[in-house]
């Protein structure tokens, strides 16, 4: 059973529009969360992440929300750029010394010029 | 600079062979991972490695075997009894501790002939 869900496989957004990838977990134990971007054939790079302690993180054009009763986090973009299209990533972890991180199945965006 | 390098980018292998993936960082890091990704899925952990000398199996460990003979280097061996090991594998390296990022390889891609 998925832990970490990424629910839509694919999303298209205009250029210079939001867009929202969203990320839902089942596991209660997770309190640290992360976003990655991906290109094809290199090695996914960190782009944000958020503890359990906040409901919300910014970095730049990056912002990641957090909601725990919901178990559920999204990634906001804003703007989108073409640059931005990619697969994008959700992993969470237990925060524990050393504990692994668990990916959701990603999510390929599309930002249309 | 300081990074994760793997080696070879692109392996091809007959079938009944087994084959070793490298993977190196400077960043000093204390755990190093490998994970697995096929084609329109998510990032599967294989192994990982919180210390020298020490790894522990992932969630598909089957025909694979690790080694951390070294702090920097955490080379991924493919064996014969991988089912289906056509993928593209990626190592990874975090600091040890609550919130440190998991940074990752370029990759590689392995295809058996």
């Amino acid at each position: 059973d998925q832990q970490v869900k990424q629910n839509s496989p694919s999303l298209s957004v205009q250029e210079g529009r939001i867009s929202i990838l969203n990320c839902d977990y089942t596991n209660s134990m997770f309190d640290y969360f992360l976003w990655y971007k991906k290109y094809p054939a290199e090695g996914p790079t960190f782009l944000i992440s958020i503890s359990s302690i906040k409901d919300k993180n910014e970095d730049g054009r990056f912002t990641v929300f957090l909601n725990k009763s919901a178990k559920h986090l999204s990634l906001h973009i804003v703007p989108s750029q073409p640059g931005d299209s990619a697969v994008y990533f959700c992993a969470a972890s237990a925060g524990n010394y050393g504990q692994n991180f668990v990916f959701g199945p990603g999510t390929r965006l599309s930002v249309l010029p | 600079d300081g990074g994760i390098t793997q080696s070879p980018k692109y392996l091809f292998r007959k079938e009944g062979q087994n084959v070793t993936l490298s993977c190196e960082q400077n960043l000093n890091h204390d755990a190093m991972y490998w994970y697995r990704q096929d084609p329109g899925q998510g990032l599967r952990l294989i192994y990982y490695s919180q210390i020298v000398n020490d790894f522990q199996k992932g969630d598909i460990a089957e025909g694979y075997s690790v080694s951390r003979e070294k702090k920097e280097s955490f080379p991924l061996t493919v064996t014969s009894a991988q089912k289906n090991p056509t993928a593209f594998y990626l190592c990874a390296s975090r600091d040890q501790g609550y919130g440190n990022t998991i940074y990752f390889g370029e990759g590689s891609w392995l295809t058996v002939v």
